[in-house]
């Protein structure tokens, strides 16, 4: 899988959004970028995926450069039950496909 | 809607103890993954099952051991218990079959704390 890198930290104000960057310059052509977020010391959580195309669903938008090299997630209106640490992580799809935790990057909502 | 469950949520062993931790995957499920997370570390894969034969192993030391049943639960066995084994251990499920089944995603359950004395 190919690796990924993220700021240790960021943080924002609530209500706010809240964007988080991602670079992955080596991801292949198979390979789709994938959020996962971790409350503290929770199982962590999945947000959104995407290939090529950017995403929305109900919890994030995911947008993904031209060339595909980085990637952004925001979360529109940023709550307190949003701090944590979020995850990218780029990967082949499949059910047997295991997650590769990088470092992550810790999200700090402010009231 | 059901979630992933693992038990118990916490555990305490002394050194050389032996503890078996359980996941019950969320229902339809056929595909069960083991996370481990040290102390201020990221989740580090441990070994995954589909339809109750392994499928992928990670960095899951020769004193542990698993496996899937046939309700599709599945046990993770840790032997020889040392202090670096005190972790949180993570079970995820997720779903193979049906159109866009290589997509769905891991589903984590709550974690079992495991501390070793």
């Amino acid at each position: 899988d190919a690796k990924t890198t993220q700021p240790p930290s960021m943080d924002c104000a609530e209500g706010r959004a809240a964007n988080l960057p991602c670079n992955h310059s080596t991801i292949s052509g198979n390979e789709y970028v994938y959020w996962y977020r971790q409350i503290h010391s929770q199982g962590p959580q999945y947000i959104i995926h995407g290939l090529k195309n950017n995403e929305t669903n109900e919890m994030a938008s995911l947008i993904i450069t031209e060339d595909r090299k980085s990637s952004t997630l925001i979360l529109p209106h940023a709550t307190l039950r949003d701090t944590a640490v979020y995850y990218c992580i780029v990967r082949v799809p499949g059910a047997n496909s295991k997650l590769t935790f990088g470092k992550g990057i810790t999200l700090s909502v402010r009231p | 809607a059901a979630g992933v469950i693992q038990s118990p949520r916490h555990l305490i062993k002394e050194k050389r103890e032996t503890a078996t931790l359980k996941c019950y995957p969320i229902p339809r499920h056929d595909t069960v993954y083991w996370y481990q997370q040290g102390p201020g570390q990221d989740p580090q894969f441990l070994i995954s099952f589909y339809e109750k034969m392994q499928s992928d192993k990670g960095s899951i030391p020769d004193r542990f051991s698993a496996q899937q049943f046939s309700d599709y639960h599945s046990e993770l066995n840790m032997s020889s218990l040392e202090l670096g084994d005190s972790a949180l251990y993570f079970c995820a499920s997720s779903w193979r079959g049906g159109a866009g089944g290589a997509y769905n995603e891991q589903f984590f359950g709550p974690g079992t704390r495991l501390t070793v004395l």
